[in-house]
């Protein structure tokens, strides 16, 4: 159980494309997901938490425009990255929290999606 | 500011041996403390968790210890196997705090050497 599918696991695009990386939790709802990205040997770092229905909340210096998040439905939230470049280069990762329960409990994490901007 | 930190980058230890994996924390106000465990190109997998009015959690080979009065928690894993080579995250967040955000250490690459 608790199973996260991120969709696409690895992505190579010209400088300037928009991109859309989809997180979907596939036996729970969830009406919170988050997006976080790694770099190289760093931890991770939390981008934004989204949330069903209402507006993404975004970490402090990460650009809204930038980082379009769409969580339309209680199994899917979208993250786009619009007019990539180089430095968005990155491994995003999602993760989701399953609302059917209370309390404290673990996020379940995809398996990222690798984003390289030529 | 830092508020959950592993210090250290990696760890290598024989087949068979514990390993002993360790994360302090800086706000007080983190009641919930979990582990991950993470391959290279994927996500982190959950291994076990500990709330903060407990001091020790059990799952098999993997026990959790919290001490909250030196803000301190240790993943041990006993006995280890070449399998369990990866990178371990300490992860704490808080109740009341908003939609349950998980601040991360920076991780640790444990070896299990055969």
């Amino acid at each position: 159980g608790a199973v996260v599918s991120q969709h696409p696991s690895w992505v190579i695009c010209k400088s300037g494309t928009s991109v859309k990386i989809e997180c979907r939790s596939l036996d729970f709802q969830a009406t919170t997901m988050f997006w976080y990205r790694q770099f190289p040997k760093q931890s991770l770092m939390l981008m934004a938490t989204s949330n069903e229905g209402s507006k993404a909340t975004y970490e402090q210096g990460v650009e809204k425009d930038k980082f379009l998040i769409n969580h339309a439905s209680l199994t899917l939230s979208t993250l786009t990255v619009t007019s990539a470049h180089p430095e968005d280069s990155s491994f995003y990762i999602c993760s989701a929290r399953n609302s059917d329960r209370g309390g404290n409990q673990p996020q379940h994490f995809g398996d990222g999606t690798r984003l390289s901007i030529l | 500011d830092q508020q959950v930190k592993q210090n250290s980058p990696s760890l290598s230890v024989q087949e068979g041996r514990i390993s002993i994996l360790n994360c302090d924390y800086t706000n007080s106000m983190f009641d919930y403390f979990l582990w991950y465990k993470k391959y290279p190109a994927e996500g982190p997998t959950f291994l076990i968790s500990i709330s903060s009015i407990k001091d020790k959690n059990e799952d098999g080979r993997f026990t959790v210890f919290l001490n909250k009065s030196a803000k301190h928690l240790s993943l041990h894993i006993v006995p280890s196997q070449p399998g369990d080579s990866a990178v371990y995250f300490c992860a704490a967040s808080y109740s009341g705090g908003s939609n349950y955000k998980l601040t991360f250490g920076k991780g640790t690459l444990l070896t299990v050497n055969p």
